[in-house]
């Protein structure tokens, strides 16, 4: 139980297009879902927290006209990297958790943004 | 914003049990210590987590001191897929529900 998928798991794209990653909970339904951000030796950073039906909170230092986070169903989140560029490669990880957050996370196996 | 301590790296013989410290000496009462790993190119892993008192699993083992300022996560019989990133994390309190990762503990596991 509590699989996490993310889609696409790797992706290239050229500078300025957007692209979208979604983020599935397979198995439960997840009231809250999480975006992070990981680069190369570094740790998880959270970029956004996104609860079903309402808008995501982000974390200081997050652009949310950049990263747009959309969490219409309990177990769909998708974030759509806008206008992306070679700096926003980076591995990007989401985990859900159950209910209202106080559940465990359960994280998806990440998708790797290469923006040339 | 990373409330855990822990040190970068430890190595332990195949076969023998992995004791991977942390330290949280700030922690509220109503914060819980999780544990997750990290093997590379993937996502976290959850472990093991836990309030005041000791939690078993089928994978690993956590201790919580009395005092609650640290843990040991205990692995009793490592394997070479043991390798990876192990971090230790404090949910709870104002942020109840976020994780703020630290940088973790990589364990090498070593035949």
């Amino acid at each position: 139980g509590a699989v996490v998928s993310q889609h696409p798991s790797r992706v290239i794209c050229k500078s300025g297009t957007s692209v979208k990653i979604e983020c599935r909970s397979l198995d439960f339904q997840a009231t809250t879902m999480f975006w992070y951000r990981q680069f190369p030796k570094q740790s998880l950073m959270l970029m956004a927290t996104s609860n079903e039906g309402s808008k995501a909170t982000y974390e200081q230092g997050v652009e949310k006209d950049k990263f747009l986070i959309n969490h219409a169903s309990l177990t769909l989140s998708t974030l759509t990297v806008t206008s992306a560029h070679p700096e926003d490669s980076s591995f990007y990880i989401c985990s859900a958790s159950s209910s209202s957050g106080q559940e465990t996370q359960y994280f998806g196996p990440g998708t790797r943004l290469l923006v040339l | 914003d990373a409330k855990t301590t822990q040190p970068p790296s430890m190595d332990c013989a195949e076969g023998r049990a992995a004791n991977l410290p942390c330290n949280h000496s700030t922690i509220s009462g109503n914060e819980y210590v999780y544990w997750y790993r990290q093997i590379h190119s993937q996502g976290p892993q959850y472990i093991i987590h836990g309030l005041k008192n000791n939690e078993t699993n089928e994978m690993a083992s956590l201790i919580i001191t009395e005092d609650r300022k640290s843990s040991t996560l205990i692995l009793p019989h490592a394997t070479l897929r043991d390798t990876a990133v192990y971090y230790c994390i404090v949910r709870g309190g104002y942020n109840f529900n976020k994780f703020y990762f630290g940088s973790g503990t990589k364990l090498n596991v070593k035949p």
